[in-house]
């Protein structure tokens, strides 16, 4: 049982170019979630997606856009990389419901440089 | 501020020990509560979660106070392996938004 699968699991970026994160879940899961994760700031929500067709601005969205491309996959997409977003990133998907627990892939580390 | 705040620690303590991590959250619409286990270098994963009423897991126990807005975890005989970080999460009800505190780092030594 794969879970929620990620890739890449690395990247290095110049600045300026553009990358999509792919993500996607086998536990029909309706909700996904993009994190970012730096150093002191703890996880930090980009974007989420409620259940598919749907998608909503987090707490960072700036500089990204996202695409729920069916209910199992959610991407993630930098347009045009800053050193500012270099990060680690995560995806997770969670049944929707307020008393169930997230489930989150094993991170891309992105650099941008 | 953030909706969700916890000491970074880390918390240095010899196995064996009994520590507590605190952690509070500021919007009273949250309705959900739990407690996540981050290795260095991998995904969050699940710890327990959090009843209102307290609940138990082997050697950890969650406790809420709704009326203070403040969750705690209470690890007793510390392990090795309990090294890692502790991330506190409250969730809203409706559309089920997960919001993580920054986490508190655990180093438990011989």
């Amino acid at each position: 049982n794969a879970g929620v699968t990620q890739t890449p699991k690395f990247q290095v970026l110049k600045t300026g170019q553009s990358m999509t994160l792919q993500c996607a879940q086998d536990m029909n899961h309706n909700s996904m979630y993009w994190y970012r994760q730096d150093p002191g700031m703890g996880l930090r929500l980009i974007y989420y997606s409620a259940s598919e067709g749907t998608t909503d601005k987090g707490e960072v969205p700036n500089g990204y856009n996202v695409s729920r491309l069916n209910k199992r996959e959610f991407s993630l997409r930098l347009e045009s990389a800053a050193p500012s977003q270099t990060s680690v990133y995560f995806c997770a998907s969670s049944e929707g419901s307020s008393l169930t627990e997230a489930f989150f892939g094993q991170g891309t580390r992105l650099t941008v440089v | 501020r953030k909706e969700v705040e916890q000491d970074p620690g880390p918390f240095n303590v010899p196995e064996g020990a009994t520590v507590a991590f605190n952690c509070t959250y500021s919007n009273s619409a949250s309705q959900s509560f739990f407690w996540y286990r981050q290795d260095c270098r991998k995904e969050p994963k699940l710890l327990m979660s959090v009843y209102s009423s307290g609940n138990e897991d082997g050697r950890f126990t969650a406790q809420l106070n709704r009326a203070s807005q403040y969750i705690s975890l209470l690890i007793r005989d510390s392990k090795l392996s309990d090294s890692a970080t502790y991330l506190c999460v409250a969730a809203r009800g409706g559309s089920y938004i997960p919001t993580f505190g920054r986490g508190t780092s655990l180093i438990v030594h011989p």
